[in-house]
């Protein structure tokens, strides 16, 4: 395992539609973590994972967005009917921190364009 | 909003010289982690420094740490055309039962051949 994956790693859709990306984290972590980040500025925190548990939800991610990790390894994002503001680059990470905070591993991001 | 803002907003330099990165943050912090972006792609980790650690090294990096200022400064000798990229500073906080990382804005390095 080489590190953190994301699929796809680019994706077009029309206003409306529904997408959904996946994330494969590093396989020994049982931390996972999704972020946002628009052109220009630094990722934003959406959600976290510690092993299929979803312990953390920002304020960034509304009705439309749901994500899962149903077996405590890979994770997935949903957005439904997408909006032009939900064009952006999705993140995941992930960490094997079992008390404090270390670094994360990142994925290259999915670049999710909203026509 | 974001906990860190880095400063400047855009840094370019020649080959050879050092480039220095600062970052402010607003809360108190556990630690603070610079990582690495290339355009495009994912983020790569440098360094994390300690509340209770004032300076740190690691290769070409020097991070150090204020927390009576609230700020941290990254510098990267003899730089490369490769260590283009952005930098952002990231700050940890107790959120919930979890802890995350907040992100700044970035500093996009353009190191000239």
């Amino acid at each position: 395992d080489t590190g953190v994956s994301q699929d796809p790693r680019h994706k077009i859709t029309k206003r409306g539609q529904n997408v959904t990306f996946r994330c494969d984290p590093i396989s020994e972590h049982n931390r996972l973590y999704w972020y946002r980040q628009t052109l220009g500025q630094g990722p934003e925190f959406l959600t976290y994972f510690q092993n299929e548990a979803q312990l953390e939800k920002s304020r960034l991610l509304s009705d439309r967005f749901s994500a899962e990790r149903p077996k405590g390894s890979f994770s997935t994002l949903e957005i439904q009917r997408t909006e032009q503001g939900d064009s952006a680059m999705y993140l995941c990470a992930s960490s094997l921190a079992p008390g404090t905070i270390i670094e994360q591993y990142f994925g290259p991001g999915t670049r999710l364009t909203v026509t | 909003s974001q906990q860190g803002e880095e400063d400047p907003q855009a840094l370019s330099i020649q080959e050879g010289e050092n480039a220095t990165m600062n970052c402010s943050y607003k809360t108190s912090i556990n630690n603070l982690q610079w990582y690495r972006q290339n355009s495009g792609r994912g983020l790569v980790h440098l360094i994390l420094i300690r509340s209770n650690e004032r300076e740190k090294h690691s290769g070409r990096l020097r991070v150090t740490l204020d927390t009576s200022k609230k700020s941290s400064s990254l510098l990267i000798t003899a730089s490369r055309a490769a260590d283009t990229a952005s930098y952002f500073c990231a700050t940890d906080f107790i959120s919930g039962s979890a802890r995350q990382l907040t992100f700044g804005s970035g500093t996009q390095l353009t190191v000239l051949p």
